[in-house]
């Protein structure tokens, strides 16, 4: 059990357009989802932290305005780019922890990420 | 700010035998958890072992296991019998609220 998905794998656009990533959980509800980054030969960088229902947490430094999240179900989250430069090129992870765990402390499960590059 | 680091950029072993790899966190927290991940090539992030911070029994998962030291906030984690397929970088993450990681550890199993 614990399987996080997201689509697309991999994703090239044009700098000005707006780019949608999936992040489902497969078999359970997760009450939080997380949105990270990650360059080449670094580590994962938190940008928000989302929770079904309400609105997302972002980490300083982070345009609210620029990385779109929704949280629309226990089981689905978005992160839209808008208006992707070539500077937004990286590989995206999500994250998701069950429901009804402890509130700090759960476990994360990781999807396989989503490489994007824009030109 | 809780603060995680690792020493440790790249590591090697040899095939079966036995590798630590180092972790050391900064907190002002009693209460936490600390995680060990692994992410081969496929960048697929993948749970190896949990710690709560407030059992002192060190987590075991098979080939793998943690010397948690709560006072001098480390947390290592040891690979036994290494396999090929343990190739992959390590991280070493912090929760207490949201999940803080370590710079990585990029661990190469030798044949």
């Amino acid at each position: 059990g614990a399987v996080v998905s997201q689509h697309p794998s991999w994703v090239i656009c044009k700098s000005g357009t707006s780019v949608k990533i999936e992040c489902r959980s497969l078999d359970f509800q997760a009450t939080t989802m997380f949105w990270y980054r990650q360059f080449p030969k670094q580590s994962l960088m938190l940008m928000a932290t989302s929770n079904e229902g309400s609105k997302a947490t972002y980490e300083q430094g982070v345009e609210k305005d620029k990385f779109l999240i929704n949280h629309a179900s226990l089981t689905l989250s978005t992160l839209t780019v808008t208006s992707a430069h070539p500077e937004d090129s990286s590989f995206y992870i999500c994250s998701a922890a069950r429901i009804g765990r402890a509130g700090f402390g759960e476990t994360q499960y990781f999807g396989p990420g989503t490489r994007l590059l824009v030109l | 700010a809780q603060t995680v680091t690792q020493s440790q950029p790249e590591m090697s072993v040899q095939e079966a035998e036995t590798v630590t790899l180092s972790c050391t966190y900064d907190t002002s927290e009693s209460n936490y958890y600390l995680f060990w991940y692994k992410q081969p090539p496929s960048r697929q992030m993948i749970l190896v072992i949990r710690q709560e911070a407030y059992k002192q029994q060190n987590a075991t998962e098979n080939r793998f296991s943690v010397n948690f030291q709560k006072a001098a906030k480390s947390f290592s984690l040891k690979i036994s019998d290494s396999q090929l397929g343990d190739t992959a970088m390590y991280f070493c993450a912090y929760n207490n609220n949201d999940m803080r990681f370590g710079a990585g550890t990029r661990l190469t199993v030798k044949p």
